[in-house]
């Protein structure tokens, strides 16, 4: 049982370049999260989908799409990377109705120079 | 933006004191406070969570207390060690079941 899983762990990027960054999970949840984190601000949250087909944005979605491929799978993509995109993104689900219960992957630390 | 603000920013507590941190929010409509802990290159875990509906909550030497009156909530670290040094967050579930972050505590611990 993997919980949930994010791939890459680090990227560097140059200004303009677009990437995608994978999140899996492996416990049958209905809802995923993509959030970025910088420092003092927290947890910021750029989308989420509260179940396979459906999406949402959230507090920060400026410059990103998401895709839910399926019910494991939920993807996050930067089309034209910018400096301010320099951050570090974390995936996470939850079972629905239980968001206060979020698990998180381990992180992606991105650089766009 | 609903928000919930958290303090403080930094705390440095001896090993076998107590740690304290605090958050307030805005928003009535919070269905449930929890609180998570991240260590340095990892993600956040879910640490304790309470209900509204709840004053207090103790798991281990880890205790919430709610002031619902007063939109307040706190993290208490009873004997604190150096493994609790980490990074702290209190968050508050909304009606849309979204989490509300505050913005983190980093917590050292000193031996």
């Amino acid at each position: 049982n993997a919980g949930v899983t994010q791939t890459p762990k680090f990227q560097v990027l140059k200004t303009g370049q677009s990437m995608t960054l994978q999140c899996a999970q492996d416990m049958n949840h209905n809802s995923m999260y993509w959030y970025r984190q910088d420092p003092g601000m927290g947890l910021r949250l750029i989308y989420y989908s509260a179940s396979e087909g459906t999406t949402d944005k959230g507090e920060v979605p400026n410059g990103y799409n998401v895709s839910r491929l399926n019910k494991r799978e939920f993807s996050l993509r930067l089309e034209s990377a910018a400096p301010s995109q320099t951050s570090v993104y974390f995936c996470a689900s939850s079972l629905t109705g239980t968001a206060y219960e979020q698990y998180f992957g381990p992180g992606t630390r991105l650089t766009v120079t | 933006q609903q928000q919930v603000k958290q303090s403080p920013q930094s705390l440095i507590v001896q090993k076998g004191g107590i740690s304290i941190i605090n958050c307030a929010y805005e928003n009535t409509a919070f269905d449930y406070f929890p609180w998570y802990q991240q260590f340095p290159g990892k993600g956040p875990a879910l640490l304790i969570a309470i209900r509204p509906d709840v004053s207090e909550k103790k798991e281990g030497r880890f205790t919430i207390s709610f002031n619902k009156s007063a939109k307040q909530f706190s993290l208490h670290i009873m004997d604190s060690q150096p493994g609790d040094s980490a990074t702290y967050f209190c968050a508050a579930e909304d009606s849309n079941y979204q989490l509300i972050w505050g913005a983190g505590t980093k917590l050292i611990i000193k031996p």
